[in-house]
């Protein structure tokens, strides 16, 4: 596609119930990031993928936090049993090679309530 | 392990005035140095990229940056603040040379101009 989509945009949940986050690359890009944006913090990196491979997942906070990407393009974030703390805007990001210039998407903004 | 450190949470500059944001990288010279800007309600967009080809580095909207070896330093500069400019920035670098190289950010700055 054009740019990286995200989806949902928006999401309110209820505390304990999981949430599945979808992210679609640029076409080509082959590595994808996940970061989260809480409210007036920086990024927090928590995974990437070079094709569908993860090199790096130290950055998810708990065994609560997966990510999958198949086919070297969409990749699911999944949160279980989501918790208030899991608030935050979930940012996707891809890039054409690991390390260089990454292009973001919109994000999906997640409440847990 | 790369890193990147932004000095101060939060700059207010005058319209017209000179725009200065601090970045410091941890460790070795790395392939690839970023800023990116985030204007209000809006993604992260890219603002400039140092790639080794030049150390002082162009961007878009008259921002530039400056790579200096000795100060393991990429500080962002504007020589006049424009009321536009109110955004975060965030510096970022590239963790390394290979393909498992992952983009690592710092904490952000959040720039307020004063009229």
């Amino acid at each position: 596609g054009a740019g990286v989509s995200q989806s949902p945009s928006n999401k309110v949940t209820e505390k304990g119930k999981d949430v599945e986050l979808r992210c679609d690359p640029i076409s080509g890009h082959t590595a994808l990031y996940w970061y989260r944006q809480s409210l007036g913090q920086g990024l927090e990196f928590l995974i990437y993928f070079q094709g569908n491979s993860a090199p790096d997942k130290s950055g998810l906070p708990s065994d609560r936090f997966s990510a999958e990407r198949t086919g070297g393009s969409v990749s699911t974030l999944t949160i279980q049993r989501t918790q208030q703390e899991d608030s935050a805007v979930y940012l996707c990001a891809s890039s054409f090679e690991a390390g260089n210039t990454i292009y973001f998407g919109e994000g999906s903004w997640l409440t847990v309530v | 392990a790369q890193s990147v450190t932004q000095l101060g949470s939060h700059v207010s500059v005058s319209e017209g005035a000179l725009v200065l944001l601090r970045c410091n990288y941890s460790s070795s010279v790395p392939p690839y140095l970023f800023w990116y800007v985030q204007y209000p309600n809006q993604g992260l967009q890219l603002l400039l990229k140092y790639t080794s080809a030049a150390t002082l580095v162009k961007g878009i909207n008259g921002f530039e940056a400056e790579f200096k070896k000795s100060e393991t330093s990429f500080h962002l500069t504007k020589p006049s603040a424009h009321m536009s400019d109110a955004a975060e920035y965030f510096c970022a670098v590239s963790s390394g040379y290979s393909s498992a190289s992952k983009i690592i950010f710092g904490s952000g700055t959040r720039l307020s101009i004063r009229p």
